[in-house]
């Protein structure tokens, strides 16, 4: 199983909403990572958690708030977001070992639209 | 600073064709390189992933090379069909950035393989 699971597929908020993206992976992989990909763009870094602890993160602008519960599940919190913030987002995961990260896996994307 | 840049941007050829995309990076120092494919709107898929020590990996139609010391890759695809059509993107994995994981992708090569 090398999956990663993203939900929703599609959102659709406002400027004012407060909404959260989900990412799940069971293959055991201890990297997650979230992109941001723009249109006929290539994906960018946002953020990455190495064992549940967040390793990177890009300068990112705080109305994106992330969050790894579980070894499994890695959240990207939205608040106050602004029109420019619509793309699709990506999240990732890799196994680490002892020569650093692995091949990287991405889920199908979230298509964020914010009104 | 290390950038990827991919040739050619766009490609349509015929189906049966064989193709080759080309990946030039600007800093040797890299961890692995990783080919992967991106249906429009969805996420990426991982094709190959080739390790510095590497020259060269394959799976089925597709053969990836890597020469480190001059900052290229080639993805081969042989007998090219038209659900070979996609974005073809590669990233590499500096190894300043080892322990964290970040990629540097290409902008992509965008096939087209008409029957």
């Amino acid at each position: 199983d090398t999956e990663v699971t993203q939900t929703p597929k599609h959102l659709v908020m406002g400027m004012t909403n407060k909404k959260s993206l989900k990412c799940e992976q069971h293959m055991g992989h201890r990297a997650m990572y979230w992109y941001k990909q723009k249109a006929k763009k290539p994906p960018e870094l946002m953020f990455v958690y190495s064992y549940e602890k967040l390793s990177i993160n890009e300068s990112v602008p705080s109305r994106f708030s992330p969050e790894c519960p579980n070894s499994s599940l890695l959240n990207l919190h939205l608040h106050a977001l602004q029109p420019e913030d619509s793309a699709l987002y990506l999240c990732a995961s890799s196994q680490r070992t002892v020569q650093g990260p692995r091949e990287l896996f991405f889920g199908e994307g979230s298509r964020l639209t914010v009104l | 600073k290390q950038e990827v840049t991919q040739i050619p941007a766009a490609l349509s050829v015929p189906e049966g064709e064989n193709l080759v995309l080309n990946c030039s990076f600007t800093d040797s120092a890299i961890y692995n390189l990783q080919w992967f494919r991106q249906d429009p709107g969805k996420g990426l898929t991982s094709l190959l992933l080739i390790q510095s020590s590497q020259r060269e990996q394959t799976s089925g139609r597709l053969n990836a090379s890597l020469d480190k010391s001059s900052g290229r890759s080639t993805l081969y695809i042989a007998a090219s069909q038209p659900g070979d059509s996609a974005t073809y993107l590669c990233a590499v994995r500096p190894m300043i950035y080892n322990q964290g994981g970040k990629l540097i992708f290409g902008q992509g090569t965008e096939l087209s393989v008409k029957p």
